[in-house]
């Protein structure tokens, strides 16, 4: 299965309410990034955070890593329905080679 | 952050022509540069690893005579599609790996073949 998997798989909420997705991986990484992608289009780099680091903020963003569970999360505040994307985690193993996971579908109402 | 340029962002082209798809790094040297395809409401899947001056490395089910990749320096990468089919349709995207082992994805490339 897929090193990186997101939990969950799609997600539906109100604007200004919270979103969080989970990534679990299975192998030792070096860092793990988050990425957005709206529909049809590339992608949009959020977040990277060291395997050292444990949690880290941008912005609305809020990013945890737990190495010894092998699991992140991305935590989305205020969501907006630009917010309205699918999300993905990467995980770097391997010197710069990114496994995906599957993705969240984030829906934002207005 | 470092920045990757990927050229052309769509392209759409004939069933059997070649399509060719560049993959630049504008602010940093990139030895290692990844490609990768992502089928409709799919995740991204590794194709090859490139690596400067020496010859892509495969995963495995990419077929390396269809899918062509140059490196031929630190700062481009190139991909083309060989006689392009309509099931080659699909996203394709670049990723350099920098001085510090982090990768930098490009855009993206919308490949239509027709």
């Amino acid at each position: 299965s897929q090193q990186g998997e997101e939990d969950p798989q799609a997600l539906s909420i109100q604007e200004g309410e919270n979103a969080t997705m989970n990534c679990s991986y299975k192998t030792s990484i070096n860092n793990l990034q988050w990425y957005r992608q709206n529909s049809g289009r590339g992608l949009v780099h959020l977040i990277l955070i060291r395997s050292n680091e444990r949690e880290k903020h941008s912005g609305r963003l809020r990013v945890t890593l737990d190495t010894s569970k092998k699991s992140s999360s991305l935590l989305i505040t205020a969501s907006r329905a630009a917010d309205t994307a699918s999300y993905f985690c990467a995980t770097d193993e391997n010197a710069g080679k990114s496994t995906f996971g599957d993705g969240t579908t984030l829906t934002v109402k207005p | 952050g470092a920045v990757v340029s990927q050229h052309p962002s769509r392209v759409i082209c004939k069933s059997g022509t070649s399509v060719k798809i560049e993959c630049r790094s504008l602010d940093f040297q990139a030895t290692t540069m990844f490609w990768y395809r992502q089928f409709p409401k799919q995740s991204l899947m590794l194709m090859a690893t490139s690596n400067e001056g020496s010859k892509a490395t495969y995963e495995q089910g990419v077929e390396k005579d269809k899918f062509l990749i140059n490196h031929a320096s630190l700062t481009l990468s190139t991909l083309t599609v060989t006689s392009a089919h309509p099931e080659d349709s699909s996203f394709y995207i670049c990723s350099a790996r920098g001085q510090l082992f982090e990768a930098f994805f490009g855009q993206g490339t919308r490949l239509t073949v027709v």
